[in-house]
């Protein structure tokens, strides 16, 4: 990818159980955020978390930033069969005003 | 609905073809970016305009280009198509230069045969 990978590339969990999908990038970022796909669907943005915060929550998911080891996780508590979806990590800096995307994690949820 | 509205969804043409797929930002949205999503590449950031000025450019083949009208709408244009040019490309938007948070279109589906 042009600039993250995610890891794992895909991920099958039962209902009520955690999923977590990592995201590690190559440059500086000012912020990063995670987006989630359905199957041939547009992606819909999920959170933001900014260079100089470590923690995140909004709802069900928690976002971690460590960037010493240019690295974000995703955790989402407590799955359903909904959260099925492909999840992107996306950075972000501002100098040169681009955008990229990760390559992704497949995540099934088995109801 | 996020607001941001693509056409076609779906376009099936020849190799060597031209082809142009449009884009509406949400209302009040400036800045439009282009995607291109295949299975082997991932998601591919092709190009971004504010306000109608080109602002950042991806990795956009030379056979591909594009611009933003007055009226803010967008057009990404394809010529000399190829096999390899089949995929989903995706328009997105935000409201301002700086990216916060981008809309996600449905996507033009395009098959080249």
């Amino acid at each position: 990818s042009q600039q993250g990978e995610e890891d794992p590339q895909a991920l099958s969990i039962q209902e009520g159980e955690n999923a977590t999908m990592n995201c590690s990038y190559k440059t500086s970022i000012n912020n990063l955020q995670w987006y989630r796909q359905n199957s041939g669907r547009g992606l819909v943005h999920l959170i933001l978390i900014r260079s100089n915060e470590r923690e995140k929550h909004s709802g069900r998911l928690r976002v971690t930033l460590d960037t010493s080891k240019k690295s974000s996780s995703l955790l989402i508590t407590a799955s359903r069969a909904a959260d099925t979806a492909s999840y992107f990590c996306a950075t972000v800096l501002y100098n040169f005003n681009k955008f990229y995307f990760g390559s992704g994690t497949k995540l099934n949820v088995k109801p | 609905d996020s607001g941001v509205t693509q056409t076609p969804k779906h376009l099936i043409t020849a190799t060597g073809q031209r082809v142009t797929l449009r884009c509406s930002p949400r209302s009040g949205d400036l800045s439009v970016y282009w995607y291109q999503q295949s299975l082997d590449q991932g998601l591919q950031f092709l190009i971004q305009y504010y306000n109608g000025e080109e602002r950042a450019k991806g990795n956009i083949l030379e056979r591909f280009s594009a611009q933003q009208f007055p009226d803010l709408h967008s057009e990404l244009n394809l010529s000399s198509l190829e096999l390899g040019d089949s995929a989903l490309y995706f328009c997105a938007s935000s409201e301002g230069q700086r990216i916060e948070k981008l809309f996600f279109g449905s996507g033009t589906q395009l098959s080249v045969l």
